[in-house]
């Protein structure tokens, strides 16, 4: 089971958006609206910041926002501030009952 | 409040077996799908395993599929991971998660060894 393909690292101002993409396939992002975004802060469990494609959990800032087209779904982080600055991973069902993770994007804040 | 505490990782030599635990607490474990998560020293999150509410459906990730087994007592609140045959390449803290609820939870996790 490949990894869904994130860039290794995205980067930006204070203020700025950033946008972090997630491409699987057919048989998992492109397939199912089962794509969420989790953002993990070093020596941290991962947390959720976006279930479902679009939707965000409560108490996430509406700065995070998801959108998906094709077998490539997207973070993006408006209003980018110093305590964005963590790793994130997207996660999809798959065909046949399992789930995959992305390979991870690390976001540093200039 | 909602608890999910992993227990027994540690060290153990390539071809060994342990068995992970997660306790559960703060909410109905009955009613939820459980899922284990792992993630290597400096490296990305891994998806490993998955049970329904009653244990009676499995999926496994290809890499661990026929070495490591999921499996749950509810009423116990537990959730377990037997793991066999272990290879260094299993090394990585294991989290149990009620992956994709809404809202989700994740233990603080329990770091697997796999070395001689």
């Amino acid at each position: 089971q490949s990894a869904l393909t994130q860039p290794a690292s995205v980067s930006g101002s204070p203020g700025q958006s950033i946008t972090v993409s997630c491409t699987g396939t057919s048989s998992d992002v492109g397939g199912y609206d089962h794509v969420a975004w989790y953002q993990q802060h070093p020596g941290k469990a991962p947390k959720i910041i976006i279930y479902d494609v679009i939707d965000r959990p409560s108490g996430v800032s509406n700065r995070f926002s998801g959108s998906k087209s094709g077998n490539t779904a997207s973070l993006t982080i408006s209003g980018l501030q110093a305590e964005d600055e963590a790793d994130y991973y997207c996660n999809s069902y798959k065909t046949g009952g399992t789930y995959v993770f992305g390979t991870g994007t690390r976001v540093t804040v200039l | 409040e909602v608890q999910l505490v992993e227990s027994g990782g540690g060290l153990v030599q390539p071809g060994g077996s342990l068995r992970l635990s997660c306790a559960a607490s703060g909410f109905t474990f009955s009613n939820y799908w459980m899922h284990w998560v792992r993630q290597a020293p400096g490296k990305g999150l891994v998806w490993v395993s998955r049970i329904n509410s009653d244990g009676g459906n499995t999926n496994y990730a290809d890499s661990v599929k026929g070495r490591f087994t999921i499996s749950r007592d509810n009423a116990k609140n537990t959730l377990y991971l037997q793991m066999n045959s272990l290879r260094p390449e299993d090394t990585a803290v294991y989290y149990c998660v009620t992956l994709h609820y809404r809202p989700e939870y994740w233990g603080q996790g329990t770091l697997v060894t796999v070395s001689s």
